[in-house]
């Protein structure tokens, strides 16, 4: 595809669940990040990937929380153990080249916490 | 003291009106600075990408870097309702990889 492109759009989970969220960076982008958006938060910064290492992981909130990504390409974001402070927007975003600063966001999953 | 400030709006403004969207930082490392749109339920686009100070003009999109006061604005000429949407100013120190830092966004409404 064109964009980046993240499924699901939209999950509901109950607490305590796992949830798997995917993410399809465009065609050539080397650098993949993920994002948190919760109202009135902005975007929070979680990882980020160059190819299928993650040399900045700062931003993961706590270890029920992991990402992957493989191929140089497509990436999964895994929360384990839902709780509903986790209900945010999460954001995929790649880059290509130098210019890392330069991203390019997909749409977002919405994941709602119960 | 978050490192970006943004006011939140909602800013609403009739069709035709210029618009000023602004955000303060506090780290003077800071040299890069974007603005993105984002439309609801849709995610962010870059609108404006800008290095050190100065103005930058792109249609009626116009940047603004002032790195001495660490305050950065997007001015919205002849404002349309499409212009309609949440606008994030963005930072970072480097090109390369450097942390970006978002604001929370400012709501704007263009009223027809």
């Amino acid at each position: 595809g064109a964009g980046v492109s993240q499924s699901p759009s939209n999950k509901v989970t109950e607490k305590g669940k796992d949830v798997e969220l995917r993410c399809d960076p465009i065609s050539g982008h080397t650098a993949l990040y993920w994002y948190r958006q919760s109202l009135g938060q902005g975007l929070e910064f979680l990882i980020y990937f160059q190819g299928n290492s993650a040399p900045d992981k700062s931003g993961l909130p706590s270890d029920r929380f992991s990402a992957e990504r493989t191929g140089g390409s497509v990436s999964t974001l895994t929360i384990q153990r839902t709780q509903q402070e986790d209900s945010a927007v999460y954001l995929c975003a790649s880059s290509f080249g130098d210019r890392k600063n330069i991203q390019y966001f997909g749409a977002g999953t919405r994941l709602s916490v119960l | 003291q978050k490192e970006v400030e943004q006011d939140p709006g909602p800013l609403s403004v009739p069709e035709g009106a210029i618009v000023s969207l602004n955000c303060t930082y506090s780290n003077s490392a800071f040299q890069y600075f974007m603005w993105y749109r984002q439309y609801s339920r849709k995610g962010p686009e870059l609108l404006m990408y800008t290095y050190s100070s100065g103005n930058k003009e792109d249609g009626r999109f116009t940047a603004q870097v002032d790195k001495s006061s660490k305050y950065i604005s997007l001015f919205i000429r002849d404002s349309q309702p499409s212009d309609s949407a949440t606008y994030l100013c963005a930072m970072s120190a480097g090109g390369g990889y450097q942390k970006v830092t978002f604001g929370t966004g400012t709501k704007l409404q263009v009223i027809p």
